[in-house]
C-alpha cells in the first residue's frame, strides 16, 4: 500500500514549456486534490476532483489544467510554464470530499523550477 | 472567502519546553479543523476537530477546538528535536475544500 505517489520528484522547465505532473493513489479514495506550496503562502488549492469524472477549480487554477483519468489517477498539466509557477506541488486524496471524520493523505511532492 | 490565521509564524524553544500553537479561522458553515505536521516533505495528518471543547490527544501532542472563539490550539509538551517542523492548520467549510493557514515553524534546540 503506497498511499499517494507523485512523479516526477524534481523538474526544471524553461518558460513556455509544457509538462504533466502525475499523481496516483491506491486507497480507493473518491476525492483528489492538487496544491501548490510557496514560501510564506501556505498550501493553496489549484484544482480538485470530488469523484471520478468531475473536476473543479480551487483557489489558484489559472495556468493549469487537470484530468481525472480514472479513480486512481489525477494529473496536473502546465501548458506553458511561467516562472511564477515555480513551486512545490502536492497531490492529496481523501475518501470523500472532506466531510467531518475524513482526512487527507498527501503525496511526497514535486519540486518544479521554471527558468 | 475562508481564512485561516496561525500564530506565531515561528518560534524557537529548547528541548523539554511546552509550546502552544494557535489557529484562528473565518469560514462559512464550519465543518472541521485539521492540524498537520510538515517536516521535509509532505504534510502528515495529526488531528481532526469537529466539536468544541473535546480535547484530542496523541502522546505529547494535544489539540482542542473553541467554536465560540473560532480558534484552536495545538499543545506539545516535553518538546524534542524531532518536533521541529512546520505545523499547518486547515479548515473545511461549506465548499468542503481545505483552506490552509501559512503554517508555524517550530524549531526545538537541544
Amino acid at each position: 500500500n503506497a498511499g499517494v505517489t507523485q512523479t516526477p520528484k524534481f523538474q526544471v522547465l524553461k518558460t513556455g514549456q509544457s509538462m504533466t505532473l502525475q499523481c496516483a493513489q491506491d486507497m480507493n479514495h473518491n476525492s483528489m486534490y492538487w496544491y501548490r506550496q510557496d514560501p510564506g503562502m501556505g498550501l493553496r488549492l489549484i484544482y480538485y476532483s470530488a469523484s471520478e469524472g468531475t473536476t473543479d477549480k480551487g483557489e489558484v487554477p489559472n495556468g493549469y489544467n487537470v484530468s481525472r483519468l480514472n479513480k486512481r489517477e489525477f494529473s496536473l498539466r502546465l501548458e506553458s510554464a511561467a516562472p511564477s509557477q515555480t513551486s512545490v506541488y502536492f497531490c492529496a486524496s481523501s475518501s470523500q470530499l472532506l466531510m467531518a471524520g475524513d482526512t487527507q493523505y498527501f503525496g511526497p511532492g514535486t519540486r518544479l523550477t521554471v527558468l | 472567502e475562508d481564512k485561516v490565521v496561525q500564530s506565531p509564524l515561528s518560534l524557537v524553544v529548547h528541548e523539554g519546553d511546552t509550546v502552544t500553537l494557535n489557529c484562528s479561522y473565518e469560514v462559512t458553515n464550519f465543518r472541521s479543523l485539521l492540524w498537520y505536521k510538515q517536516e521535509k516533505k509532505a504534510p502528515t495528518f495529526l488531528f481532526m476537530l469537529t466539536s468544541s471543547g473535546i480535547e484530542k490527544k496523541s502522546g505529547r501532542l494535544s489539540s482542542i477546538l473553541d467554536k465560540k472563539e473560532l480558534s484552536s490550539i495545538l499543545n506539545i509538551t516535553a518538546t524534542q528535536t524531532g518536533d521541529s517542523a512546520i505545523y499547518l492548520c486547515a479548515v473545511t467549510g461549506a465548499n468542503s475544500k481545505l483552506t490552509f493557514g501559512k503554517g508555524i515553524t517550530l524549531s526545538v534546540r537541544p
